[in-house]
């Protein structure tokens, strides 16, 4: 596509449901970023994706968090047992591979609210 | 364990003087850092970037300066417009592990 998306936008659950974000990432890029930002923040980052393969998630804040790309295109966010300080903007990126410039891409975001 | 630092949470200027956007870093393997605009309700877009091995980058009105030394970067814009009133995120990067800052709010006065 032309630009990342993410669905929803917006997105209220009761404490203690699992909630599942999408990501669908520019085209032609290989990198997949998550992050959650909290209001007046900067993106905390959470994991990444390089195409199918998952090298870092050391900034998922707990075993509750996963994410996935099974093809290394789409991917998804999936917050279990969700908890009230889980409400936040979740932000996802693409890049296409390093040797390129590095810039990365933001969608619009997805906004979380815990009740 | 906030990487990169953007301690002025916000800045004021007015229309056609200097902004300066400060970012500082403790980890000395990032190799790229960026600059990143948001304005509300949107996403984070890029601006300009600098590679660890340069000490300036310009873009127009944008100008970039890294001190490896220092491990401290700038943003300058010159001259600021109403216009470029957003939140400024500096981000830098370790292998494909972007961090990034908290960010700054500059507001441009008429």
């Amino acid at each position: 596509g032309a630009g990342v998306s993410q669905s929803p936008r917006y997105k209220v659950t009761k404490r203690g449901q699992d909630v599942t974000l999408r990501c669908d990432p520019i085209s032609s890029h290989a990198t997949l970023y998550w992050y959650q930002q909290a209001l007046g923040q900067g993106p905390e980052f959470l994991t990444y994706f390089n195409y199918e393969a998952q090298p870092d998630k050391s900034g998922l804040p707990s075993d509750r968090f996963s994410a996935e790309r099974p093809e290394g295109s789409i991917s998804t966010l999936t917050i279990q047992r969700t908890e009230q300080r889980d409400s936040a903007m979740y932000r996802c990126a693409s890049s296409s591979d390093r040797s390129s410039g590095n810039t990365i891409y933001f969608g619009e975001g997805s906004w979380l609210t815990v009740v | 364990d906030q990487q990169v630092k953007q301690n002025s949470p916000s800045l004021s200027v007015q229309e056609g003087r200097i902004s300066i956007l400060n970012c500082d870093y403790t980890n000395s393997m990032f190799d790229y850092f960026l600059w990143y605009k948001k304005y509300p309700a949107e996403g984070p877009t890029f601006l300009i970037s600098i590679s660890s091995i340069k000490d300036k980058n310009e873009d127009g009105r944008f100008t970039v300066f890294l001190n490896k030394s220092a491990k401290h970067l700038s943003l300058h814009i010159v001259p600021s417009q109403p216009g470029d009133s957003a939140v400024y995120f500096c981000a830098a990067r370790e292998d494909n592990d972007m961090r990034f800052g908290a960010g700054t709010r500059l507001t441009v006065k008429p």
